[in-house]
């Protein structure tokens, strides 16, 4: 089965400064990298995504990026807020596999004011 | 719509009782799925369903049961809770059709097992 590893486990910036979460996955049958958010006590919520036939995504703040060849993709938040601080997870998800995804460990981000 | 909804929010169980988790979902979806999240282990899944009446085991299905009689309902066991089921269990559920669909989740069940 897919086997994604996600670090770091925590991070801290100070306020306005980037942020950058890394994930590597083991499938390379994988096709669909989501990250979802979850703020303390709620349920994870889908913040972006990707396809593994493109390279880049921007929204806003937050951008992913995707390296087939490697099988890393990674998540970055500039400018980052206080409001920013939750506990980010990747995900990978195997095409033809009922939806089903595989997550990483989590990265908690502080963002200190 | 309700989305995603889990009963109960909060359970405190003694170890070898039972008791019984309920995801419900209004918005069609074939599937759903159950997921345990436990400090510095991410989300596991457990068990899933590509449609009514279907179940399947996921990563983590030992001292679970699950069934899916109707199609919006999915409901996770635990037949005699161990200290080890501690945890924060969430549902999820995915519309059929297409490749890159998201994950709904429902707002969690935070289970002690004492």
């Amino acid at each position: 089965g897919e086997n994604v590893e996600q670090h770091p486990s925590t991070l801290s910036v100070q306020e306005g400064d980037s942020a950058v979460i890394k994930c590597t996955y083991s499938d390379s049958a994988s096709n669909y990298f989501p990250w979802y958010k979850q703020e303390l006590g709620k349920r994870p919520q889908l913040i972006i995504d990707i396809r593994s036939n493109v390279g880049e995504k921007k929204d806003q703040r937050i951008a992913v990026t995707l390296n087939k060849t490697a099988k890393h993709f990674s998540l970055h938040i500039t400018e980052t807020q206080p409001e920013d601080s939750a506990v980010y997870f990747c995900a990978a998800r195997i095409s033809g596999g009922y939806q089903k995804v595989t997550f990483g460990i989590g990265t908690k981000l502080q963002v200190i004011p | 719509n309700a989305g995603v909804t889990q009963t109960p929010k909060f359970r405190v169980l003694k170890t070898g009782q039972s008791m019984t988790l309920l995801c419900a979902q209004d918005m069609n979806h074939e599937y759903m799925y159950w997921y345990r999240q436990d400090p510095g282990m991410g989300l596991r899944l457990i068990h899933y369903s590509v449609g009514e009446g279907t179940t399947a085991k996921g990563e983590v299905p030992d001292g679970y049961n699950v069934s899916r009689l109707k199609k919006q309902n999915f409901l996770l066991g635990l037949e005699s809770a161990a200290p080890s089921q501690t945890s924060v269990y969430f549902c999820a559920s995915v519309v059929f059709g297409g490749s890159y669909n998201e994950q709904f989740f429902g707002p969690g069940t935070r289970l002690t097992v004492l």
